[in-house]
């Protein structure tokens, strides 16, 4: 029974193009987060929704976009990839009162741009 | 700025042996720091999460201490087995729903 799950596992797109990754959590979070982690292996956090609303907002170029229907849903949209942009994304989440708790994270997606 | 640096980047050990990965972060205005394990293409585990006033944290083999005023932790492994091999993340939470990781401990445990 998956907590938190993402699709899909594997990305591969051409530079220019417009893709999405979906995340899914069933444990009842009400903060959800989304973190990049780069060929040296850093994890970034990107941006973080608290009952569906932007909390934090890092120096993340907008074309990249968040998108949270409802609260047990963190999808990232990315517009006109680039090859910088190649990089394991990974959503998490905790509870309302941010990550004084356990971050539960997904299995990450693996995004490379061509 | 928080920077959170992780020592050694990589480490081999044979089998059994005891041992202890360091992280250290430069500011002491933390509310937590959790210890995450991450298998090669798998996502994070969480292993372990020390609150800022509690000073250790233990689960089975795992010991995780907290020296929030030296701006330290340690995640002691005991008697290591091939099964523990994976890359270990230290994060510290500084409030503002921001976490900030180091870069990992790769461990390479020898059969």
């Amino acid at each position: 029974d998956t907590a938190v799950s993402q699709t899909p596992k594997y990305l591969v797109t051409q530079m220019g193009n417009d893709k999405s990754i979906k995340c899914e959590q069933n444990l009842g979070h009400d903060t959800m987060y989304w973190y990049k982690q780069d060929s040296k292996k850093f994890l970034k956090i990107m941006f973080s929704y608290n009952n569906k609303e932007l909390i934090i907002n890092e120096t993340v170029p907008n074309r990249f976009s968040p998108k949270s229907p409802d609260k047990a849903h963190l999808n990232l949209h990315i517009n006109s990839l680039e090859l910088g942009d190649s990089a394991v994304y990974f959503c998490a989440s905790s509870q309302e009162t941010g990550p004084l708790g356990s971050q539960y994270f997904g299995p990450g997606t693996r995004l490379t741009v061509t | 700025k928080q920077e959170v640096t992780q020592i050694p980047a990589a480490l081999s050990v044979p089998e059994g042996e005891n041992l202890v990965l360091n992280c250290s972060f430069t500011d002491s205005a933390i509310y937590n720091l959790q210890w995450f394990r991450q298998d090669p293409g798998k996502g994070l585990t969480s292993l372990l999460l020390i609150q800022s006033s509690q000073r250790e944290q233990t689960s089975g083999r795992l010991n995780a201490s907290l020296d929030k005023s030296s701006g330290r932790s340690t995640l002691y492994i005991a008697a290591s087995q091939p099964g523990d091999s994976a890359t270990y993340l230290c994060a510290v939470y500084t409030g503002g729903f921001k976490t900030i990781f180091g870069a990992g401990t790769r461990l390479f445990v020898k059969a």
